[in-house]
């Protein structure tokens, strides 16, 4: 089974600062999909950004950005120029590819990260 | 707006009640994707429909139950409900068997 960790539960920076949340996951499959996921206090669950593990160039959108280190397993999210409307909980999250076996295809989401960004 | 449509948004009942969620996935959409976001247990996937077929499922308990119907539109059966099955309960849609998932605004379920 596949397990995804989220090791830092908070985080408070300064508008227009960069910050970056963490992600690691395990897993015995070679080809997989990883996501970010970004909940407001709307709880909204909104698409930030995904990765193919066969693509090595880093996805990027906007003011988002990712760092992927597949031989790490690390999965971790850059935003730059922070803004207000950033303030949210963000959920790192991977998915196999379908019939790869072993069970369930849904997404397996990490405990999340609130982030803070103070004005 | 994902486009994916859950009703209702707020759920109130009773322990050993039934309920039933429903969700209409995006236009286009083939598969549906059910969560429960609780506060101990996180975001877990339950199960998934694939053009009116179950395709995978995950910690689904038994007293849950699931279908996708032929115009795509899919329920979520919650059955003898128990104190610890309050939680917010997402709907998710994708194209195909697999790839981005777009989710719905929610429903939050209480059970007193």
């Amino acid at each position: 089974a596949q397990t995804v960790t989220q090791s830092q539960p908070e985080m408070s920076v300064q508008e227009a600062e960069t910050v970056t949340l963490s992600c690691t996951y395990d897993t015995s499959e070679n080809n997989y999909y990883l996501f970010w996921y970004k909940q407001p206090p709307s709880r909204q669950m909104i698409l930030v950004i995904r990765q193919e593990a066969y693509k090595q160039q880093n996805a990027t959108e906007n003011r988002f950005s990712v760092n992927f280190q597949k031989a790490a397993k690390s999965f971790s999210l850059k935003i730059s120029d922070s803004q207000l409307g950033d303030t949210a909980m963000y959920f790192c999250a991977f998915m196999k590819p379908p019939n790869s076996g072993g069970g369930a295809d849904g997404l397996t989401f990490g405990k999340g990260t609130h982030l803070i960004i103070q004005p | 707006d994902s486009g994916v449509t859950q009703t209702p948004k707020h759920l109130i009942t009773a322990t050993g009640q039934r309920v039933t969620l429903r969700c209409s996935p995006r236009s286009g959409d083939l598969s549906v994707y059910w969560y429960q976001q609780s506060l101990d247990q996180g975001l877990q996937f339950l199960i998934q429909y694939y053009n009116g077929e179950e395709r995978a499922k995950g910690n689904i308990l038994e007293r849950f139950s699931a279908q996708q119907f032929p115009d795509l539109h899919s329920e979520l059966n919650l059955s003898s409900l128990e104190l610890g099955d309050s939680a917010l309960y997402f709907c998710a849609s994708s194209v195909g068997v697999q790839g981005e998932q777009f989710f719905g605004p929610g429903t939050r379920l209480t059970v007193l």
